[in-house]
């Protein structure tokens, strides 16, 4: 987990709010991703940024949106169209040496 | 489109035996392969990569993997398992369309008894 940071660990909202998620990282990285895992499925790609003021869309972008204003900083808002938030957020980043992506510790979000 | 598969859901293992993590995939050209770790309400952990060169690789805490051309295979392994291997295993692969994307497998339950 190292370098990158994710904030809150665990984030409780209502129905029909939006809520934004906190991931920075330290390692100089111009890459960064956010992925939601559920229970079986793996991990998919929500939205990922190449490089500042950049980002495009993963596998399940609807209902998510995301800003890249600084290198440091991608925080991702699950807005209240997405239709089951209720998931464990991930970020990452990547070194721009290596394919390998580097992980935070995670934001359980649950939506009642 | 490139992918990987976890044949297992789950590996139960004792305590001091070999752990093996099974990982196929399916690539058109030359896969890069990843492997990943998460404990319980974790971000996931890099372990160990094949780009290219000796198809033994070795990664952190012991873990080695295969890759294997043939058998279009990459499985983890460790010589002598403990009972803090016990986590969730993922194996990834590289888009080959996307530099700047990964697919995971769906994940192995690792539980390892003493």
């Amino acid at each position: 987990d190292g370098g990158i940071t994710q904030s809150p660990k665990y984030l409780f909202r209502k129905e029909g709010q939006n809520v934004t998620l906190s991931c920075e990282q330290n390692l100089n990285h111009d890459a960064m991703y956010w992925y939601r895992q559920d229970p079986g499925q793996g991990l998919r790609l929500i939205y990922y940024s190449q490089i500042v003021n950049d980002f495009q869309k993963g596998d399940i972008a609807e209902g998510y949106s995301v800003s890249r204003e600084k290198k440091e900083s991608f925080p991702l808002t699950v807005t209240s169209a997405q239709k089951n938030p209720t998931a464990f957020y991930l970020c990452a980043s990547r070194s721009p040496q290596g394919y390998e992506q580097y992980f935070g510790p995670g934001t359980r979000l649950t939506v009642t | 489109a490139q992918s990987v598969a976890q044949p297992e859901d789950q590996v139960n293992v004792a305590e001091g035996n070999p752990l093996t993590v099974k990982c196929t995939y399916s690539v058109s050209g030359n896969p890069y392969l990843f492997w990943y770790v998460q404990y319980p309400n974790r971000g996931l952990q890099f372990l160990l990569k094949y780009i290219t060169g000796d198809n033994l690789v070795k990664g952190s805490y012991g873990f080695e993997a295969e890759f294997n051309k043939s058998q279009t295979s990459f499985h983890l392994k460790k010589p002598s398992a403990l009972v803090s291997d016990s986590a969730l295993y993922f194996c990834a692969v590289r888009d080959l369309s996307n530099d700047y994307k990964l697919s995971f497998g769906a994940g192995t339950t690792v539980t390892v008894r003493a």
